[in-house]
């Protein structure tokens, strides 16, 4: 099965600073990346996904990158704010069919942004 | 856009007793519903995936007996812990996904005492 690997687990940064979090996969027939933000007791919300066909893929200040070949996606946050603070899980998921994807999520990363 | 309701958010119950949790797509229809299971702390961690119309195909590790899985239709999956233990406490939450991406449920805390 797909194994996802996530990192740092926690991360430190000041106010307007960048931030970027790194995942691995080890199934090639992934492919679809989603990146989820969860507020303490609250559901998952994704924030950008990405699929195999695209390299990069950008909303305002929010961008994935994915490198099939080596089989790692990267999360990059510009000009962080406060709001920004919560725990970033990557995920990775072969197309299920019927319109469905089983994702692995990776561990989590607790971003802490500092005003 | 596409929600999926989950009820309840929350729930306390007595060592020994069985609780249900409902997950429902509102405006779509899901053939495939997924439950996760998420400790303080930790990343959520796939329990089954819920096929309407037959059995829910469950991860290694996790007891189908234990945790009964209904998907009797299109827009309603059921998980029920059964024989309830202080360890099954967690953050259960449901998702679904119609073509994509993949939508959670606000998740249900259960706390077993």
């Amino acid at each position: 099965g797909e194994n996802v690997e996530q990192h740092p687990s926690t991360l430190s940064v000041q106010e307007g600073d960048s931030a970027v979090i790194k995942c691995t996969y080890s199934d090639s027939a992934s492919n679809y990346f989603p990146w989820y933000k969860q507020e303490l007791g609250k559901r998952p919300q994704l924030i950008i996904d990405i699929r195999s066909n695209v390299g990069e893929k950008k909303d305002q200040r929010i961008a994935v990158t994915l490198n099939k070949t080596a089989k790692h996606f990267s999360l990059h946050i510009t000009e962080t704010q406060p709001e920004d603070s919560a725990v970033y899980f990557c995920a990775a998921s072969p197309y299920s069919g019927a319109g469905s994807y089983q994702l692995t999520f990776g561990k989590g990363t607790k971003l802490s942004v500092i005003p | 856009g596409a929600v999926v309701s989950q009820h309840p958010s929350w729930v306390i119950c007595k060592s020994g007793t069985s609780v249900k949790i409902e997950c429902r797509s509102l405006d779509f229809q899901a053939t495939t519903m997924f439950w996760y299971r998420q400790f303080p702390k930790q990343s959520l961690m796939l329990m089954a995936t819920s096929n309407e119309g037959s059995k829910a195909t469950y991860e290694q590790g996790v007891e189908k007996d234990k945790f009964l899985i209904n998907h009797a239709s299109l827009t309603l999956s059921t998980l029920t812990v059964t024989s309830a233990h202080p360890e099954d406490s967690s953050f259960y939450i449901c998702s679904a996904s119609q073509n994509s991406p993949l939508h959670f449920g606000n998740g249900t805390r259960l706390t077993v005492t």
